[in-house]
Formats: structure tokens, C-alpha cells, sequence
């Protein structure tokens, strides 16, 4: 079945320091691919996304890109803040269908000053 | 615009209880979804609605959990009895209908389920 597959958490990083999260996915077809961020005591919130191969999603400084060769939607940032610790999510769908979301385990961020 | 509501927040129950949540999409949203958060763990779909139809019960353990969406708007969840395992949050979501990029889903808070 599809699936998705986060790197593991918890990752820490000092304020400025540049973020990697790598994402990777199996599905049969060409799903949307999606970045959600659940801060402390929130709900899940949309990030970003991205329909097709090659398309680049992007929001609040948070970039990712949808490489089909390589099934993978790995979340980039140059400059992270302290604002940004939060839980992040990768997760698919296929919107050509009434399809629910397949996430990932989640990556845990901690930014410290 | 208003954003999907859940309630309540937070719930404590003792084993072999029942409890109900209740979800309240984004109006005019024609879908709604129930997943299943375990610490630790992303969320995991327990059941679909397309107005006051089910289009997916798969993963519903429906020897203990049951959901409705009277009218095709508001959606309660229940569990009858709680175990253990059933301790997570609880997340509803909706979206549009209509296809392409207008389909994100939008969550709600969740609600908080701690069965001991």
C-alpha cells in the first residue's frame, strides 16, 4: 500500500542553522505531496505542498520539492528560528480521488537561541 | 472563516467506558474525515464521510468504534468500550469535494483521549 517514511526526530538545531528533513514515498500513481506542522498544543496545519513532479512548494521560508525520480519531498529551510519547533509531517495523497491523507511518523524540531 | 471544531478538548475515561467526540467541519465542506493519532506515530484514518455517506470504514475497529454525520455537517465518534490502546488524540479534518489543489484538508485541535 502507499506509504510514507520521515527521517526519525528528534532533530535539534541552533537559531540560523540551516534544515534538512528528508521525506521518501511509496505509492502506486502520482500522488500530491503535502508538509504539515502541528506546533506545541495545536492542530495540524498545512505547510506546504505540491501536485506534480517537478513542482517546488513553498511558505513562511519552508521549500520542498517534488522529485519523482527519487519518490521524494524532503523539507528544506535556510534559516530556522525558534518559532519553528513543531512536530512536521510529510504525507500524500491522491486528489484526483476523494482520498484521505497517508502521513508519516512525524520529525520532532527543536530550535534553541 | 471558521476553522473545523472538535470537543471536547481533553478526556480521561477508565477502561471498558464509552465516550463520544463531536466534530464540526468548515461550512460547506462536503467531506470529513476521523484519523487516529498514537503518540509517536502520524495520524491514521479511521473512517470518511462524503456528506452523510461513508466512502471509507476500513480501518474502523467497528466492534467498538462508530461514527455518524447526521445531515451531512456536524460528526460525533464514539468509542464503546474503551481500551488501553485506544489512548490518542483524535483528529477530524474536512475538505471540499471538488478536485485538484482545492482539496486540502483542514484539521481541527483534536481531542485528547487518555483511557486507564
Amino acid at each position: 500500500g502507499d506509504s510514507v517514511t520521515q527521517m526519525e526526530g528528534p532533530v535539534t538545531l541552533s537559531e540560523e542553522a540551516f534544515l534538512t528533513i528528508n521525506c521518501t514515498y511509496t505509492a502506486t500513481g502520482y500522488p500530491s505531496l503535502f508538509w504539515y506542522v502541528q506546533y506545541p498544543g495545536e492542530g495540524l496545519q498545512l505547510l506546504l505542498k505540491a501536485t506534480k513532479a517537478d513542482d517546488k512548494g513553498s511558505n513562511k521560508g519552508f521549500e520542498a520539492t517534488y522529485r519523482k525520480e527519487t519518490t521524494s519531498f524532503h523539507l528544506e529551510k535556510g534559516s530556522v528560528q525558534v518559532s519553528d519547533s513543531a512536530v512536521y509531517f510529510c504525507a500524500l495523497s491522491f486528489t484526483s480521488g476523494n482520498t484521505p491523507l497517508v502521513f508519516g511518523k512525524g520529525t520532532r524540531l527543536s530550535v534553541i537561541a | 472563516e471558521a476553522g473545523v471544531a472538535q470537543s471536547p478538548r481533553y478526556k480521561i475515561i477508565e477502561k471498558r467506558q464509552s465516550v463520544a467526540f463531536w466534530c464540526n467541519p468548515i461550512s460547506g465542506h462536503a467531506t470529513l474525515y476521523w484519523y487516529q493519532q498514537i503518540l509517536g506515530q502520524g495520524p491514521k484514518l479511521l473512517i470518511q464521510f462524503q456528506n452523510n455517506g461513508v466512502v471509507d470504514d476500513s480501518q474502523l475497529p467497528k466492534d467498538r468504534f462508530s461514527a455518524e454525520r447526521l445531515k451531512g455537517v456536524d460528526s460525533t465518534l464514539k468509542i464503546q468500550p474503551a481500551k488501553l490502546e485506544d489512548s490518542a488524540v483524535y483528529l477530524c479534518a474536512s475538505s471540499t469535494s471538488g478536485q485538484g489543489i482545492r482539496k486540502t484538508q483542514y484539521f481541527g485541535p483534536g481531542t485528547r483521549l487518555l483511557v486507564l
